[in-house]
């Protein structure tokens, strides 16, 4: 079945530092992905709708000069948390659409646990 | 807005016993309805869907029928085993599913044997 690769798994790093998360679809194209955070024993919460070729689309109150979006091909997605603190500490994880088939849901990485010190 | 409420966990059993986790929504337009399930450390699997009124989603002895009158989509399992453990969400997509997904607070299982 269709794979969502999400790198790395986890990250500590030191506060200030910038990170940059991939999500890429292994086995189809994805002209959407999407970006969400969890923090624990929560539920996830929808950063920004990533969309191949133009602009991602935040959701109310998530910074998207804090929360950078690239998304160059049809199978990967970027996120860069730029000057990470230690509140930004949390599990990201990202979803993809397949665009060959188009009522089928998302697909899920399996997350990426970030730690700032 | 559009949203998921499901019931608080942790939800407690024991091996072999049944399993209702309930989810309630609120959605503008005709929503499809999804159960994710979430092993620790790791992402969301796709349980099962169902995307239009009376449907019933099964996978894995899990099941759901999307009740339309009640806005409910329970989930439930006739016996579980102690792998069930996890968290489960009940979710909706509006517009297709393919579109962005609102999620309950999620619902952590634990099965002893």
């Amino acid at each position: 079945g269709a794979v969502v690769s999400q790198h790395p798994s986890r990250v500590i790093c030191k506060s200030g530092t910038s990170v940059k998360i991939e999500c890429r679809s292994l086995d189809f194209q994805a002209t959407t992905m999407f970006w969400y955070r969890q923090f624990p024993k929560q539920s996830l919460m929808l950063m920004a709708t990533s969309n191949e070729g133009s602009k991602a689309t935040y959701e109310q109150g998530v910074e998207k000069d804090k929360f950078l979006i690239n998304h160059a091909s049809l199978t990967l997605s970027t996120l860069t948390v730029t000057s990470a603190h230690p509140e930004d500490s949390s599990f990201y994880i990202c979803s993809a659409r397949d665009v060959g088939q188009g009522s089928q849901p998302q697909h899920f990485g399996d997350g990426t646990r970030l730690s700032i010190l | 807005g559009d949203s998921v409420t499901q019931m608080e966990g942790p939800v407690t059993l024991s091996e072999e016993a049944f399993l209702t986790i309930n989810c309630t929504y609120t959605a503008t337009g005709y929503p499809s309805l999804f159960w994710y399930v979430q092993y620790p450390g790791e992402g969301l699997q796709l349980l099962l869907k169902a995307t239009k009124a009376d449907d019933k989603g099964s996978n894995k002895g899990f099941e759901a029928t999307y009740r339309k009158e009640t806005t409910s989509f329970h989930l439930e399992k006739g016996s579980v085993q102690v792998s069930d453990s996890a968290v489960y969400f009940c979710a909706l997509s509006v517009g297709g599913t393919a579109s962005k997904l609102t999620f309950g607070t999620g619902t952590r299982l634990q099965v002893t044997l």
